[in-house]
């Protein structure tokens, strides 16, 4: 069984660049969430996909986006890259009649200078 | 809502004695709760989760969590800590299964001194 797998593991951009972050779900999953992790603090969601559509959003601006793919996988967007942007990206993959229960991959570390 | 707080930031324990980590919560649903750990530089293990089968829950790595209802808490322990225990844990409730969103507590520091 495959785990959950982002890439890259460490990026580093400029303010006003864009992002784009990618994450491949567990096999047998159909669901994504994304989380943002800041330096000492705990994951906070940003939102989930599921059947290539939103599923739920968190308290984050337009400018964090994403899509889901026909074989699961995701991405994450994120425009117009602000200091405050910097930290670890969490993917997670879950069933969707169990999509509470999320197994999440290592992480991106994004810097932004 | 829903929201959780862990109710120490750090703890520190010698090996072999046990472990034992704080949470409350709340929610306006029959939640879901899970604990989860996080090494150094890596991504989040789930060590455990509560539906509603059973009020105490056995996990992984001998970790082991118990659900009262009545106090709000989930508190996380182990009868005796291993030097790998050393890491970040975090306390976390949804909204029961078809929840998707996860509410993190802000995390309890373990440190296992030799």
């Amino acid at each position: 069984e495959t785990g959950v797998t982002q890439s890259p593991t460490h990026l580093i951009k400029t303010r006003g660049q864009q992002v784009t972050l990618r994450c491949s779900s567990q096999s047998g999953h159909n669901t994504v969430s994304w989380y943002q992790q800041a330096l000492g603090q705990g994951p906070q969601f940003i939102f989930q996909y599921y059947r290539e559509e939103e599923n739920g959003r968190g308290n984050f601006p337009p400018r964090f986006s994403g899509l889901q793919f026909p074989n699961y996988s995701s991405e994450l967007n994120v425009n117009a890259l602000e200091l405050d942007d910097s930290a670890l990206y969490l993917c997670a993959s879950s069933s969707w009649w169990a999509s509470d229960t999320q197994y999440f991959g290592p992480g991106t570390r994004l810097t932004v200078l | 809502a829903q929201s959780v707080t862990q109710l120490d930031s750090h703890v520190s324990v010698s090996e072999g004695t046990p472990v034992l980590l704080r949470c409350n919560y709340s929610s306006s649903y029959s939640p879901s709760l899970f604990w989860y750990v996080q090494h150094p530089n890596k991504g989040l293990q789930l060590l455990l989760k509560y539906t509603s089968a059973a009020t105490l829950v056995k996990g992984i790595n001998g970790f082991e969590a118990e659900f009262k209802k009545s106090e709000t808490s989930f508190h996380l322990t182990k009868p005796s800590a291993h030097m790998s225990d050393a890491a970040e844990y975090f306390c976390v409730v949804s909204e029961g299964a078809a929840g998707n969103k996860l509410t993190f507590g802000g995390g309890t520091r373990v440190l296992v001194k030799p």
